[in-house]
């Protein structure tokens, strides 16, 4: 398995402009969450989807920003418009979920690190 | 909501030493408690979790130990080897039907010197 894929890893843009990160989690998985990961404010959870259905998103900053989970193998988190104090490396990360109670380990994505001039 | 303190942030020692990172935690119900481990520049990767059933867990040169009734766990890593210099992450989390939200602590950068 190839494993959480995100993509870009790399994203430089201007404040204002609408920023999309996208997650491919691990085959078979039934949770996805959204972290951000800062200097200030350690690593934080966003949003999570059980099952494509946001379950907690008390993370989430402020309506700026909204996460999708179309089908069991893709998720979207966007910006828009940005700002520079969104500048921060998102991971996604995906686990088997409660279903299978004995082992709930996430497993992280490579990160995208985000830019916000 | 919960909230999760770790200490020391920083933590330096020589190689063949022992390094412990201790964590403190809020929330009772809490019941499941991860430790990750994230190289410079690289993804947090589970090295070591702990369920609120057991008071102990080892695995070769790293253990956790838990305390629910004060409500801290702690990581142990002994003989450390230059390859442990990483930053460590504690977190928390009340594992029941339909909330897996993991509570992070801030981190804990270990560097071992040779």
């Amino acid at each position: 398995d190839a494993g959480v894929i995100q993509s870009p890893r790399h994203e430089v843009t201007e404040m204002g402009q609408e920023v999309t990160l996208r997650c491919k989690p691990i085959s078979g998985h039934n949770s996805l969450f959204w972290y951000r990961q800062t200097m200030m404010r350690g690593l934080e959870l966003l949003i999570y989807f059980n099952n494509n259905v946001p379950i907690d998103d008390s993370g989430m900053p402020e309506d700026r920003f909204s996460a999708k989970m179309p089908n069991a193998s893709f998720s979207t988190l966007k910006i828009q418009p940005s700002e520079p104090r969104d500048s921060a490396v998102y991971f996604c990360a995906s686990s088997e979920g409660l279903a299978v109670i004995s082992y709930n380990e996430q497993f992280f994505g490579p990160g995208t690190r985000l830019t916000v001039l | 909501g919960e909230n999760v303190e770790q200490h020391p942030s920083t933590l330096s020692v020589q190689e063949g030493d022992s390094a412990v990172i201790k964590c403190t935690y809020s929330d009772s119900a809490s019941n499941y408690f991860p430790w990750y481990k994230q190289e410079l520049g690289k993804r947090p990767q589970l090295i070591i979790d702990i369920r609120s059933n057991v008071g102990e867990k080892k695995d070769q040169r790293i253990a956790v130990t838990l305390n629910k009734t004060a409500k801290h766990f702690s990581l142990h890593i002994t003989e450390t080897q230059p390859e442990d210099s990483a930053v460590y992450f504690c977190a928390a989390s009340a594992l029941n039907f339909g909330n897996e939200k993991l509570t992070f602590g801030t981190g804990t950068r270990l560097t071992i010197i040779p």
